[in-house]
């Protein structure tokens, strides 16, 4: 069955802080892996990794893909209040009829002022 | 652009009665998902179209629940009759051909009594 864990669950830093989310994943034929930002309701795509080592960057939020390991970091730098959120990892699988998306469990990130 | 709509927000219902969701996807989206999140997960995949087609529904608990997509663009999910168990946010997204990062819509809460 395939499966994705994410660690921490949960995680409280003050604002300045780096942080460091872990994706690890057992999926039948991957194709990639996605990264959401959950904050009321509606998950927004982050990033999309298909290669291993080559960093994807937006601002102060970057990500890299290992398949050796079958796992993604998500680094969040200079942390900011409004960084508090559900950041949630989806790895998709190929089908013959097409494709599937398994989500983790998220990392609830709360950021103090 | 507009996003994903979805309607209603928030529903709740005693159990035993029937609900429905509706969901528009963005224009030109032809590929269009549902998903169920419970507290403190992911979302879980319940069905997935391509244009009018359902070509996965294995997750779609199909003795209460039903879908439909009629001329490939919006689309309804039912639940008749709802259980305690099906209390949860269901999302709708969507996704451009080829393409695997979704949009999601706001959701709808669903709280069965």
């Amino acid at each position: 069955e395939d499966k994705v864990v994410q660690s921490p669950l949960s995680l409280v830093v003050h604002e300045g802080d780096t942080v460091t989310l872990n994706c690890s994943y057992e999926v039948t034929n991957f194709r990639s892996l996605l990264w959401y930002k959950q904050e009321k309701k509606a998950p927004t795509f982050l990033f999309m990794l298909t290669s291993s080592g080559i960093e994807k960057k937006s601002g102060r939020l970057s990500s890299i893909l290992d398949k050796k390991e079958l796992s993604s970091i998500l680094n969040i730098t200079a942390t900011q209040t409004g960084d508090s959120a559900i950041y949630l990892c989806a790895v998709e699988a190929v089908w013959g009829y097409g494709q599937n998306f398994v989500f983790g469990p998220g990392t609830r990130l709360s950021v103090l002022p | 652009e507009a996003g994903v709509v979805q309607s209603p927000r928030y529903k709740i219902i005693e159990k035993k009665q029937p609900v429905a969701f509706w969901c528009n996807p963005i224009s030109g989206h032809n590929t269009l998902y549902w998903y169920r999140q419970n507290l403190g997960q992911g979302p879980e995949l319940l069905i997935r179209y391509e244009n009018e087609e359902a070509v996965d529904d294995s997750q779609l608990p199909k003795d209460r629940f039903s879908a439909e997509r009629l001329k490939g663009v919006d689309s309804t999910l039912k639940i008749q009759p709802a259980e305690l168990g099906d209390s949860a946010v269901y999302l709708c997204a969507s996704s451009n051909p080829h393409r695997p990062e979704q949009y999601f819509g706001p959701g709808t809460r669903l709280t069965v009594t």
